[in-house]
């Protein structure tokens, strides 16, 4: 069974850093590209960005909001995913979600909330 | 980036209704389109993908279709476990975006 599980969400204020995990299970978590998502209250889902498989390259794509502040990586060893999340804004608040793939979404985790607040 | 727009952006209907909802997109995205239902304190899940196709494992009264700029969802009989927000969301071009979100209820 595919799962994938966030965590290190949490309260920040803002300009501080905060880094997430996305811990994969039930497939080959080195063959398969991992997206990051978030939706903040109330509000609709955005795409954050995501990170090829090695076979890609490992290379990165990020929406214009977050270029430059947030940075993707992986660690197949571990089969997990991190968005090292820097200088935050309030408007970063929101419940981040990490999916398998880039596109056509089948599988996300439960999210993981972060607040980005004084 | 490639805007999506839902309507309605909610509705309400009774058990057994036929429900459609439209999304379109600012330009030709072909048939790149997949629709997500969230309910309240859950991930999203994906019902159609590519338009037209069924995920395994959805219920069929859920379909999907229109290619280009225009695209419709359809229940095809309204179940109160259909409550929802329902998303269509274009996978053509990064960034990868969302419409709105149309909310379900029933009456």
């Amino acid at each position: 069974e595919v799962q994938l599980v966030e965590s290190g969400g949490g309260l920040v204020q803002p300009g501080r850093s905060l880094r997430l995990s996305c811990k994969a299970s039930g497939f080959t978590f080195g063959n398969y590209a991992l997206s990051w998502f978030r939706q903040a209250p109330g509000k609709g889902l955005e795409w954050v960005g995501f990170i090829r498989d090695k076979s890609y390259g490992g290379t990165t794509e990020y929406a214009a909001s977050v270029k430059g502040r947030f940075t993707i990586s992986r660690d197949d060893s571990k089969s997990i995913a991190y968005l090292q999340m820097n200088s935050l804004k309030t408007e970063d608040t929101a419940l981040y979600y990490c999916t398998r793939d880039t596109s056509t979404l089948e599988y996300w985790g439960q999210g993981t909330l972060v607040t980005v607040s004084s | 980036d490639i805007q999506m727009t839902q309507s309605p952006s909610s509705l309400s209907a009774s058990v057994g209704d036929r429900v459609t909802i439209t999304c379109q997109a600012s330009q030709d995205i072909s048939k790149y389109l997949n629709w997500y239902q969230q309910k309240p304190g859950k991930a999203p899940k994906l019902l159609i993908y590519d338009a037209s196709n069924l995920e395994t494992g959805v219920p069929s009264r859920f379909s999907g279709s229109g290619s280009a700029t225009y695209f419709t969802f359809t229940i095809s009989s309204l179940q109160p476990e259909d409550i929802g927000t329902y998303y269509c969301q274009q996978s053509d071009n990064l960034p990868f975006t969302f419409g709105p979100g149309t909310k379900v209820d029933i009456k």
